[in-house]
Formats: structure tokens, sequence, C-alpha cells
């Protein structure tokens, strides 16, 4: 099975920051993976997909990147709506596995 | 709009069995690949398995942790999907989501969840 790390696992931050979690893929995935936000007690929602193309309705300051192993989700200025747990997803090969999850919280 | 609706969670004792459902309306049902995905209280996402189309014979997906128990499956007629699980394990407790696979690949829209609890 492919693993998915993720880091960090925990992120504080303040409103208006620029935050990076990186996803890093045990062996080569390609451009398969997807970036979902989950807020506490809710479903998880896609954000972006094939590792880089912006699910619509999704604001533009989130914005994803990399193939092959590693993987970034950029967030470019914080805002309060964003505070969540943000968790990566491969779906190069079964099963399609999840990264761990990091939590954002306000700094 | 999009809406997946899952029923069927509770309590069940361990080696027990349960069948979730999942209605889904605001698409063509019949065009879209299902999975479910699963989160352990407190803990990550879990993915659970597949079923394709009807031109690729329904087939089905499934996480080493549930294969042979577990069982997918959609009646495209009524626009559901189901899971039946048997032989449930107490680390089977979890919420289960249905999901709707755009592209093939990756999964779109999510139902609100349904809570499995197994326990004696």
């Amino acid at each position: 099975d492919i693993q998915l790390t993720q880091s960090p696992s925990f992120l504080s931050a303040s409103v208006g920051d620029r935050v990076t979690i990186t996803c890093r893929a045990s062996q080569d995935i390609s451009s398969y993976l997807a970036w979902y936000q989950q807020k506490p007690g809710k479903a998880p929602k896609l954000l972006i997909y094939a590792a880089s193309t912006l699910q619509s309705g999704v604001p533009s300051r989130f914005s994803g990147s990399g193939s092959g192993t590693e993987f970034t989700l950029t967030i470019s200025s914080l805002q309060p709506e964003d505070f969540a747990t943000y968790y990566c997803q491969q779906v190069n090969s079964y099963p399609h596995t999840f990264g761990g999850g990091t939590k954002v919280e306000i700094k | 709009e999009v809406q997946l609706v899952e029923s069927g969670g509770g309590l069940v004792q361990p080696g027990g069995s349960l069948r979730l459902s999942c209605a889904a309306s605001g698409f063509t049902f019949s065009d879209h690949y299902m999975e479910w995905v699963r989160q352990a209280p407190g803990k990550g996402l879990e993915w659970v398995g597949r079923i394709r189309k009807k031109v690729n014979s329904y087939t089905t997906e499934y996480a080493a942790s549930v294969k042979g128990r577990f069982t997918i499956s959609r009646d495209d007629s009524k626009n559901s999907l189901y899971l039946q699980m048997n032989s449930l394990k107490t680390e089977d407790t979890a919420v289960y989501y249905c999901t709707r696979v755009r592209a093939v690949y990756y999964v779109d829209y999510w139902g609100q969840g349904t809570l499995v609890t197994v326990s004696s």
C-alpha cells in the first residue's frame, strides 16, 4: 500500500499568514492526489484534485503543487474560516489511502 | 444540488451485521462510481471501498481491513448505495460516509455520515 505522510501534523497560525502543508508519498503517484478540508463535526470538502486543480467554488487562496512523491497545499492568506484539518489522498492505486491529517489552529 | 444521505447506523455487538444505505439525488447516479469512507472517533479518514458503474460490471475494490466482511452494492433504479457489514469488530466503530466519485478518480461530494458503534 502507498503511505502518505503529512507534515506538520499540527500547525498554529494567525489570520493573514501564508501556510504550507506537505504530503509525501511512499512511491511515485504521478499527480493522482487530492486535498480535503474538514471542520469539526462536518464531512470533508474537496479543495484540490489532480495535485493542482482547484475544485469549483474553492477560494483562489488555496493552491496545490507537486508530482511524483512530494506535494504541497498552500493557503496564501489564512482566513478565519480556514481553521480546520486538512487531508491528502492518493488515487493512483488501491487502496486509496489518506494522509494522517494536518490540524490548523489559531495562534 | 447533489445530496447524499446515509442511514442505517447504530449500535451493534461484535460479530454482528449492519447494512448502511445512501440515498443519492441531484445528479445522474448511474453515471458515477461511488465509495464509502470511514472515520473512527477522533481519528483520520480511512478509505473503505468503491463500486464502479454498470458499464464496468459494477466491480468493486475494498480496503484490506474490510475485505471479505464488507460488501458494497448499488441499485441504480433507486439511486441508492449500500454497505453490508458482517462480522463486525470493535475497530469498525466509525462515522461512515457515502461519497461520489468524479471522473473515475476523485471524491467530490460527501454525505453527512452515519455513526456505527460496535460494542458489547
